[in-house]
């Protein structure tokens, strides 16, 4: 597997600011995830980031309000934009391994707290 | 049709016994099916994972068993212990192209009483 770490691990904002979290992989990985779990429910995907390509999208989600960097194999960040308190979840990223693409690691997570 | 139907959304059970969540999907694209463990406070946990060319996977006291032709699955975790209270998520993955998309059953909150 892979050591997946997140920052912040949790944060109060303010709405209308806008949050970028960090995830750190400590190994290359091919394919990074971001997803949304908002409090007692399932986890849905946001975006798919590849390096050196922009970010691929699920429906209901736009880049302008969720922009997603991946600026090399062990590194992305997430922005939350013009944040709301409907936008209070965690998020989540995941990680395929080459050679075990059908898998996705999780990082622990970024609480997200709009007041 | 990229949906995956888990229950029960919770369940109780006695230390020792056995928990059972089960697990069904529409789409035969789906070829991975993974089951992951989330403790409050963290991120999922990959715990077991089959594909439909087996019939069930035992990993210590988990067990998926997978049945191709009703496309359901489902988590027996056998001699179930307090430290296995925790919410458990079935998925399947597809791959659109690129990249394997994961699609997540909407939980099962486990509390084992002792």
């Amino acid at each position: 597997s892979a050591v997946i770490s997140q920052k912040p691990s949790r944060d109060i904002c303010q709405r209308g600011t806008s949050l970028t979290i960090q995830c750190q992989v400590d190994s290359q990985v091919t394919m990074m995830f971001w997803y949304r779990q908002q409090p007692g429910q399932s986890l849905t995907l946001i975006a798919t980031a590849n390096q050196g390509s922009e970010a691929t999208y699920e429906s209901g989600f736009v880049i302008d309000k969720f922009p997603i960097s991946r600026p090399n194999l062990t590194f992305s960040t997430l922005t939350v934009s013009n944040m709301s308190p409907e936008d209070s979840s965690i998020y989540l990223c995941s990680v395929e391994i080459r050679g075990r693409e059908e898998t996705q690691y999780f990082g622990p997570g970024t609480r997200l707290l709009v007041l | 049709q990229q949906q995956v139907k888990q229950s029960p959304q919770s369940l109780i059970v006695q230390k020792g016994g056995i928990s059972i969540i089960n697990c069904a999907y529409e789409n035969t694209a789906f070829d991975y099916f993974p089951w992951y463990q989330q403790f409050p406070g963290k991120g999922p946990a990959l715990l077991i994972a089959i594909r439909p060319d087996v019939s069930e996977k035992k990993e210590g006291r988990f067990t998926i068993s997978f049945n191709k032709s009703a496309k359901q699955f489902s988590l027996h975790i056998m001699d179930s212990q307090p430290g296995d209270s925790a919410t458990y998520f079935c998925a399947a993955s597809m791959y659109p192209g690129g990249y394997n998309k994961l699609i997540f059953g909407a939980g099962t909150r486990l509390a084992v009483h002792p």
